[in-house]
């Protein structure tokens, strides 16, 4: 597709449950990062993948996240035993080169998550 | 510690007026500047990127700036449309070797009024 394409754009999920979150990016893009928005409040890094080289997985706040990058394309997110604070929007994006580099980052849309 | 401050936090002006936004940065080393529109409810369009040696770019009726010396950032909206209504977020990449890393900040809440 032309841009980012995430899915589901919204999921309601019961405390406790899995939840997968679904990133296809721009085709050609090599790096990719997930990024979480609360209500109110600034982006909040979560992950990054570019390319071959090991994630920067610094900004995941538990081990109930987790994420991955299968071919160098599409990306799951997944949140194990979902909390009532997990509940934001969840952005993927991605660009042509790595962090740092003077390119620019699409967005997706986001999933919006609800944890009740 | 890297921090992006933006101010103000949030801004009301009437169409038709211009506006600033400032970002105030302690990131180091510097590698360079974005400023993005995020539109309620979508995820974050990017205005202007601007490395360690260029002072002012425009994008239509966006124009940024940035000092490096006093790591400072501003953002110039002229004649403001209804459209502009949105969030403006400013984050700088700092980079340490192998390292690099965007420090996102809050945003400026810019609502426009007719």
């Amino acid at each position: 597709g032309a841009g980012v394409s995430q899915s589901p754009s919204n999921k309601v999920t019961e405390k406790g449950k899995d939840v997968e979150l679904r990133c296809d990016p721009i085709s050609g893009h090599t790096a990719l990062y997930w990024y979480r928005q609360s209500l109110g409040q600034g982006l909040e890094f979560l992950i990054y993948f570019q390319g071959n080289s090991a994630p920067d997985k610094s900004g995941l706040p538990s081990d109930r996240f987790s994420a991955e990058r299968t071919g160098g394309s599409v990306s799951t997110l997944t949140i194990q035993r979902t909390q009532q604070e997990d509940s934001a929007v969840y952005l993927c994006a991605s660009s042509l080169f790595g962090e740092g580099a003077i390119t620019e980052a699409f967005f997706g849309q986001g999933t919006r998550l609800t944890v009740v | 510690k890297n921090q992006v401050e933006q101010s103000p936090q949030s801004l009301i002006i009437l169409e038709g007026k211009n506006c600033t936004l400032q970002c105030n940065y302690t990131v180091s080393p510097f590698s360079n500047l974005r400023w993005y529109k995020q539109d309620t409810g979508r995820g974050p369009v990017s205005l202007t990127i601007m490395t360690f040696s260029e002072n002012t770019k425009s994008n239509g009726r966006y124009t940024a700036t940035l000092d490096a010396d006093t790591k400072q950032s501003s953002l110039h909206i002229t004649a403001s449309q209804l459209s502009d209504s949105a969030s403006y977020i400013c984050v700088v990449s700092a980079e340490a070797g192998n390292n690099r890393k965007l420090i996102w900040g809050l945003g400026t809440s810019l609502a426009v009024n007719p």
